[in-house]
């Protein structure tokens, strides 16, 4: 069956613009993540939706990240106001048991 | 807080050789999941293995297989028979039901000489 998806690919924006980044996780899988990668910080976690429980957005490094998942499947990941530190590859996550997550290709942001 | 160290940056091995990529971990928990994950240039991120916690029994996969280590809290990856498609990055990584979201290492880098 299909992977997670994501897109765009690669996105190139003006500091200062509002971006968002998609994500249509495994079909079935209850369970859907971000993550950022960037160079100097690792693989961070960002949120985690869980059917439809709360999100846990505890990884999220400011108010102008936010996300949210739409009838428990694709989501949306926004960033506003955008700086050159967002810069970094956005991974997205989908798991149908809890623990095995299976990751998407990644949209690689780039501020300018 | 959990913590993992995957303290070589890199390493190289000649194919078809055997090539052991470290990993060390903190947790206060009893029951966990550890896995490694393969990021090639593509940056598509792959599931290569998975170890419960509870299982003595090491976890295998074709070539891959693991060292799991839990009162050293070590987990290290041994591939057999290396190819030049296992060239990549390499992320070992935590989970517990008590956060729900994977902590990663650092990761190292795996370069496959022909």
């Amino acid at each position: 069956g299909a992977g997670v998806s994501q897109s765009p690919s690669n996105k190139v924006t003006e500091k200062g613009k509002d971006v968002e980044l998609r994500c249509d996780p495994i079909s079935g899988h209850t369970a859907l993540y971000w993550y950022r990668q960037s160079l100097g910080q690792g693989l961070e976690f960002l949120i985690y939706f869980q059917g439809n429980s709360a999100p846990d957005k505890s990884g999220l490094p400011s108010d102008r990240f936010s996300a949210e998942r739409t009838g428990g499947s694709v989501s949306t990941l926004t960033i506003q106001r955008t700086q050159q530190e967002d810069s970094a590859v956005y991974l997205c996550a989908s798991s149908s048991r809890f623990e095995t997550q299976y990751f998407g290709p990644g949209t690689r942001l780039l501020v300018l | 807080a959990q913590t993992v160290t995957q303290s070589q940056p890199e390493m190289s091995v000649q194919e078809a050789e055997t090539v052991t990529l470290s990993c060390t971990y903190d947790t206060s928990e009893s029951n966990y999941y550890l896995f490694w994950y393969k990021q090639p240039p593509s940056r598509q991120m792959i599931l290569v293995i998975r170890q419960e916690a509870y299982k003595q029994q090491n976890a295998t996969e074709n070539r891959f297989s693991v060292n799991f280590q839990k009162a050293a809290k070590s987990f290290s990856l041994k591939i057999s028979d290396s190819q030049l498609g296992d060239t990549a990055m390499y992320f070992c990584a935590f989970y517990t039901g008590a956060n729900s979201k994977l902590t990663f290492g650092k990761g190292i880098t795996l370069s496959v000489r022909p």
